[in-house]
Parts: structure tokens; sequence; C-alpha cells
């Protein structure tokens, strides 16, 4: 069964530093996506970046990369030179399914929280 | 703005009542999901529908029910509520395949005393 373990309930980093958040999956499936998204303390939820699982290169969208590690099912965000205004709900998801039908699963998230 | 639009913004009701909430997709979007959070918890999917049948069930409850109609606006029904189904429930759409995001509208917060 799909299933998104973020193992980490909240984090701290200090300002300008590098912070990785971890996911790992678990599916069946071959054909698969990764996503990272942000909640902010506002409440609405914000794409970071996405992973194929047929992707051989780490996917990278400015400040964020997306440590994939399909052997160990993992799918680690990595946010470099953290900011302020990162501190946020980080959540993991996987998204399968076929034209039949897609399902897009989240983690239980991870509170960041990012020190001046 | 991820172009969904959520209605109502915030609800409150009593324990044993019936809500809907409303749901417009970004357009062009054929998909439409509803996900509900409760507090200090991950994002639960309920079900997902796309042009107007439904095509993946979650953990929905037998009480809540949803339907997308020829416009692709959804609606979620929610009915015998309990204090226990207070929560922001969230509808995301998205574009047909296995890399398409999701686009969150800002979600319905629903309070049940």
């Amino acid at each position: 069964a799909q299933k998104i373990t973020q193992t980490q309930p909240g984090m701290f980093v200090q300002e300008k530093e590098a912070v990785t958040l971890d996911c790992t999956y678990d599916t069946s499936d071959q054909s698969y996506g990764l996503f990272w998204y942000k909640q902010p303390s506002s409440g609405e939820m914000i794409f970071l970046i996405y992973q194929g699982s047929y992707d051989e290169q780490n996917a990278t969208e400015g400040r964020y990369s997306l440590n994939f590690q399909k052997a160990r099912k993992s799918a680690n965000l990595v946010i470099s030179a953290s900011q302020l205004g990162d501190s946020a709900m980080y959540f993991c998801a996987m998204r399968e399914g076929s034209t039949g039908g897609f399902k897009t699963i989240f983690g239980a998230g991870t509170r960041l929280f990012v020190k001046a | 703005d991820s172009g969904v639009t959520q209605t109502p913004k915030h609800l409150i009701t009593a324990t044993g009542q019936r809500v809907t909430l409303r749901c417009s997709p970004r357009s062009g979007d054929l998909s439409v999901y509803w996900y509900q959070q409760s507090l200090d918890q991950g994002l639960q999917f309920l079900i997902q529908y796309y042009n107007g049948e439904e095509r993946a069930k979650g953990n929905i409850l037998e009480r809540f029910s949803a339907q997308q109609f020829p416009d692709l606006h959804s609606e979620l029904n929610l009915s015998s509520l309990e204090l226990g189904d207070s929560a922001l429930y969230f509808c995301a759409s998205s574009e047909t395949g296995l890399r398409e995001k999701l686009f969150f509208g800002s979600g319905t917060q629903l309070s049940v005393l």
C-alpha cells in the first residue's frame, strides 16, 4: 500500500544554514511522482519541487533540491541557505495512478523553525 | 493565487448538522481532489473526481459524499457532523498526469460545536 513517512515532527535550523527534511515512501508501482509542498502559518499549500520515479537527475528548484535515492525509497528535501521565511510546515507527497485516476498522498509533515 | 476557489472560508455548525463545501477548480483542470487536514496532522486524501466521474477514493467516511458537476465545480457534503469532523478541508485541482502538481484552494475551516 502507498505510504509516506516523515519521521521528523519538528526541526530547527540556523538562518543561512542548510537543512535536510527526511521522507521515505512505500509503493509497489514503478511509475510515481514525488513532491514537496510548503504550508506557511497562513495555511495555503505551496508546491516546491517534483521528482519523477524515472528521473535520473535529482531535481532542483532554486534553493530547494531533492535527494532522490530510489533503492532506499527516500526523497529528502534539502533547503540551502535557510531564510526566516522558510519557517513553515513541509509535506512530502507521492502521486500514483493512471489515466483512470491519480491519487496524491501526503506524509504527516515536518515543522521547520528557522532561527535568526 | 492558485486559481482554485473554495467557499466558504469558515463554517461553524453544530453536531448532527449537514454542510456543503464548494470548490471551483483552476481553469482547464478536469481533476478535483478533496483533502482533510486535522489539527497538526497531514493531509488525508478523501476523494478524486475527473471530468464528473469519481476516479479515486481515500479514507472518506460514509457520512461524507462528493460530486463534480458538468461545469467542473465540485461539492463535498458532510452529514451527521461530529466534533471530530472539525478540520481544514482543502480542494485541489490538477491537469491529468503523473507529473502534475496540485493547485490548492485556500481551504474551508470547519468547526463543529
